[in-house]
């Protein structure tokens, strides 16, 4: 079974440019995060979806960055304009119905964002 | 903000001795989970606990949940090279809304 893929692997930008990243979950997993690690932190949750809908955002800064899972299966992350602070690991991981939200989780492994 | 503290930071041990470390929360649960994450794998589930479970094992994992002191301890017995990583309690509250990880505990086996 594939696991879930993530591109690009690395991203080096300058502030104030766009990002995006992509995340394929692994089949048939209705329940995809994306999550954000500083250096040295756990995880950070920015967004969850359940399907095509975002369940939860609370975490995520409306202000430069976008999610977007429009047919319930791979999903983006957009950062516009991406700022010195941003630079981090970005993970996306899935869980299934199954197992219900919040429960075993696998990861991708990562997008690292470099911001100068 | 975080909810699950770890301790130690870091531990540093001899191959085969086994390996304890904490993870306490401020809020009730709905479950613990630990998560262990290397360069070559990335981050993999361990284990999960709910909140009305008191001790789960898996393989050389042992996990113990005290939810009236809102702490948690993950034991790996005989400790292997394999076993070096950063280790992470994630809580998800009462409602199961939320996740919240640890800083986590950076584990050293020695050879």
């Amino acid at each position: 079974e594939a696991g879930v893929v993530q591109s690009p692997r690395y991203k080096i930008i300058e502030k104030k440019q766009p990002v995006a990243f992509w995340c394929n979950p692994i089949s048939g997993h209705n329940t995809l995060y994306w999550y954000r690690q500083n250096l040295g932190q756990g995880p950070e949750l920015l967004i969850r979806y359940e399907n095509e809908e975002a369940v939860d955002d609370s975490q995520l800064p409306k202000d430069r960055f976008s999610a977007e899972r429009l047919k319930g299966v791979d999903s983006t992350l957009k950062i516009q304009p991406a700022e010195l602070g941003d630079s981090a690991v970005y993970l996306c991981a899935s869980s299934s119905r199954d197992r219900g939200s919040y429960n075993e989780q696998f990861f991708g492994p990562g997008t690292r964002l470099t911001v100068l | 903000s975080q909810q699950g503290e770890e301790d130690p930071q870091a531990l540093s041990i001899q191959e085969g001795e086994n390996a304890t470390m904490n993870c306490s929360y401020k809020t009730s649960i709905n479950n613990l989970q630990w998560y262990r994450q290397n360069s070559g794998r990335g981050l993999v589930h361990l284990i999960l606990i709910r909140s009305n479970e008191r001790e789960k094992h898996s393989g050389r994992l042992r996990v113990t949940l005290d939810t009236s002191k809102k702490s948690s301890s993950l034991l790996i017995t005989a400790s292997r090279a394999a076993d070096t990583a950063s280790y992470f309690c994630a809580t998800v509250g009462s409602s199961a809304s939320k996740i919240i990880f640890g800083s986590g505990t950076r584990l050293s086996i020695r050879p």
